[in-house]
């Protein structure tokens, strides 16, 4: 599958515990992004990489947030300290080429806070 | 700030009737326009996009939308509905408003149900 693989697909968590996901983009995908979708609603920016530089990061990301693509392959978002507010689908995407072209998203990691 | 507007929150056709799933607008300069469709326990999945040029975009699927710029509108359609069609879309906005150049984030719409009755 050359697809952008998520993992793990699925987490609970007790509230206050930290919770790191991973996603690994398509190969040679320089453009990675996280979003975050919940019930009932469309994908919300979260943050989005060039290569391993971080150059965007949405004013919705509190400071227990945080993401790294160390490489500019793989990249991870963890949260800190979880609430239940939390809870949601975390999504990543990757792009290549010039200019703005169209993300291709992974399945997502369902996380659920209790 | 962009926005997109997703007016109906479900759109029910007959299985061989034509549908439109509609997506209302609002951003500064020239839009870069998408679709998205969701299925069950999958990813997102892109079914086109309209950046310039032709007003009437070919996508996957044989889906096609039309961007109408007057009416800031980019609707989704298909000449025959199929029941695998059955899904939630989302339109979705580029943010131009960054720093003049572009942003690289999309801004979503809360989605569409699309259910084809057989």
């Amino acid at each position: 599958d050359t697809g952008v693989s998520q993992d793990p697909r699925h987490k609970i968590t007790k509230r206050g515990q930290n919770v790191t996901f991973r996603c690994d983009p398509i190969s040679e995908h320089n453009r990675l992004y996280w979003y975050r979708q919940t019930l009932g609603q469309g994908p919300e920016f979260l943050t989005y990489f060039q290569n391993e530089a971080q150059l965007e990061k949405s004013r919705l990301l509190s400071d227990r947030f945080s993401a790294e693509r160390p490489k500019g392959s793989f990249s991870t978002l963890e949260i800190q300290r979880t609430e239940q507010g939390d809870s949601a689908m975390y999504l990543c995407a990757s792009s290549a080429g010039q200019g703005f072209t169209e993300a291709f998203f992974g399945q997502g990691t369902r996380l659920t806070v209790v | 700030a962009q926005s997109v507007a997703q007016p109906e929150d479900q759109v029910n056709v007959a299985e061989g009737n034509p549908l439109t799933v509609k997506c209302t607008y609002s951003v500064s300069g020239n839009p870069y326009l998408f679709w998205y469709v969701q299925y069950p326990n999958r990813g997102l999945q892109f079914l086109l996009k309209y950046i310039t040029g032709d007003n009437l975009v070919k996508g996957s699927y044989g889906f096609e939308a039309e961007f109408n710029k007057s009416q800031t509108s980019f609707h989704l359609k298909k000449p025959s509905a199929l029941v695998s069609d059955s899904a939630l879309y989302f339109c979705a906005v580029r943010d131009m408003s960054y720093s003049g150049a572009g942003s690289y984030q999309l801004t979503f719409g809360k989605g569409t149900k699309l259910s084809v009755i057989p």
